[in-house]
């Protein structure tokens, strides 16, 4: 089965407000990404982290790594309508074929 | 801006048909993946690539096959379509190693009638 569970599967803020989405996996990794999808077109890389790190920032974005939970969280602060998107986490196996698997994603709904 | 390109965008063909989705990049990249997803649903990695001449299948069974003579192309192939392929298509493609973000295409909107 795929790694990357993320939950919840739909979310529904309002503008101002903060989103966080969270992830599981189940093998090891290199590194675990976030991407985000609108409306059924292609993803697009938000941030990564790398298994020895336990959090990073970028901009609005803060995502934290716990590989002895096998999960990971994003939390977009002061949310904003164009925030409205799908948000996959993806995991790259560790070894030489670098396997980039997608969990199911969050449906993010942000209201002006 | 990504330089990975699929074509075509839409398809609609009938049943029996053999079609070859095609999927370029530019970037020199190592890794190439292909992704199968309904509509507001998960994505399904179908085939992957690590390098020329070396491909693998993903977690979701596929009846298609996939080829990677050069770095920059790696197409698709259905020999025979029927409704059940009928789905969204995306190709991405990443540099070798850890920190290396994937880049992806627009995707390639796939009906069988």
């Amino acid at each position: 089965s795929q790694q990357g569970e993320e939950d919840p599967q739909a979310l529904s803020i309002q503008e101002g407000e903060n989103a966080t989405m969270n992830c599981s996996y189940k093998t090891s990794i290199n590194n675990l990404q976030w991407y985000r999808q609108n409306s059924g077109r292609g993803l697009v890389h938000l941030i990564l982290i790398r298994s020895n790190e336990r959090e990073k920032h970028s901009g609005r974005l803060r995502v934290t790594l716990d590989t002895s939970k096998k999960s990971s969280s994003l939390l977009i602060t002061a949310s904003r309508a164009a925030d409205t998107a799908s948000y996959f986490c993806a995991t790259v196996t560790q070894g030489g074929s670098e396997k980039l698997v997608f969990g199911k994603g969050t449906k993010l709904t942000v209201n002006p | 801006e990504a330089d990975i390109y699929q074509t075509p965008r839409y398809l609609v063909i009938g049943t029996g048909k053999k079609i070859t989705l095609e999927c370029s990049q530019t970037m020199g990249h190592d890794k190439m993946y292909w992704y199968q997803q309904d509509p507001g649903m998960e994505l399904h990695l179908i085939h992957y690539s690590y390098g020329v001449n070396s491909t693998e299948k993903g977690d979701l069974s596929s009846e298609s096959t996939v080829s990677r003579i050069r770095t920059e192309h790696f197409p698709l192939t259905l020999e025979s379509a029927r409704p059940s392929h009928t789905s969204q298509y995306l190709c991405a493609s990443k540099k070798t190693g850890g920190k290396s973000e994937a880049f992806f295409g627009q995707g390639t909107r796939l009906t069988v009638v």
